[in-house]
């Protein structure tokens, strides 16, 4: 199963605050993703970052990972209110397989 | 706007009937995947198409099918509702599936705003 967890399972902090989050998985990777879902919406592709990558950056996000552990870290800079949501990663592996995400970890941002 | 549209946005309708959920996935994109969203199962895979063919199958109940046709367009069936289906059904699209021998395309997945299925 190429799945994706993540971790921790919630995270509320203050406008301005960095937010890090985890996920770990299990199998080879091709590349790991990480997707925001708002309420009830459709899942968004955040960032990809490929697996002889360690870190990449896009904006405010930046993504880093470690194969060698296999995780993989998404920190989110001077959080907005905005930025409330469920995040995902997804494993994204060599071969074909069940193509589950994990539970998420849902980030609070107070104003 | 990801480009991928669903069909339709909402859906009541009672235990023991069947509905029909539609997707079209993103301009180019050849391969479509189903999700089941709701509040106590997380998003859970159901299945996956590439190009018209089932290429992956996950959590899917017997009394789901689903399939993609020669336009790239896919339906997800589900039939003999019961209370526990109701759930946000969400399609993504890619250009291929992860794990596609020779690495082609990055794998990343656009999703379409889902269908939300009531079942009373």
């Amino acid at each position: 199963s190429q799945q994706g967890e993540e971790d921790p399972q919630a995270l509320s902090i203050q406008e301005g605050e960095n937010a890090t989050m985890n996920c770990s998985y299990k199998t080879s990777i091709n590349n790991l993703q990480w997707y925001r879902q708002n309420s009830g919406r459709g899942l968004v592709h955040l960032i990809l970052i490929r697996s002889n990558e360690r870190e990449k950056h896009s904006g405010r996000l930046r993504v880093t990972l470690d194969t060698s552990k296999k995780s993989s870290s998404l920190l989110i800079t001077a959080s907005r209110a905005a930025d409330t949501a469920s995040y995902f990663c997804w494993a994204g592996g060599t071969s074909y397989g069940k193509l589950t995400f994990g539970q998420g970890t849902i980030l609070t941002v107070h104003p | 706007d990801s480009g991928v549209t669903q069909t339709p946005k909402h859906l009541i309708t009672a235990t023991g009937q069947r509905v029909t959920l539609r997707c079209s996935p993103r301009s180019g994109d050849l391969s479509v995947y189903w999700y089941q969203q709701s509040l106590d199962q997380g998003l859970q895979f159901l299945i996956q198409y590439y190009n018209g063919e089932e290429r992956a199958k996950g959590n899917i109940l017997e009394r789901f099918s689903a399939q993609q046709f020669p336009d790239l367009h896919s339906e997800l069936n589900l039939s003999s509702l019961e209370l526990g289906d109701s759930a946000l059904y969400f399609c993504a699209s890619s250009e291929y599936p992860p794990g596609l021998a020779g690495g082609q395309g990055t794998g990343e997945l656009f999703f379409g705003e889902g269908s939300r299925l009531t079942v009373l």
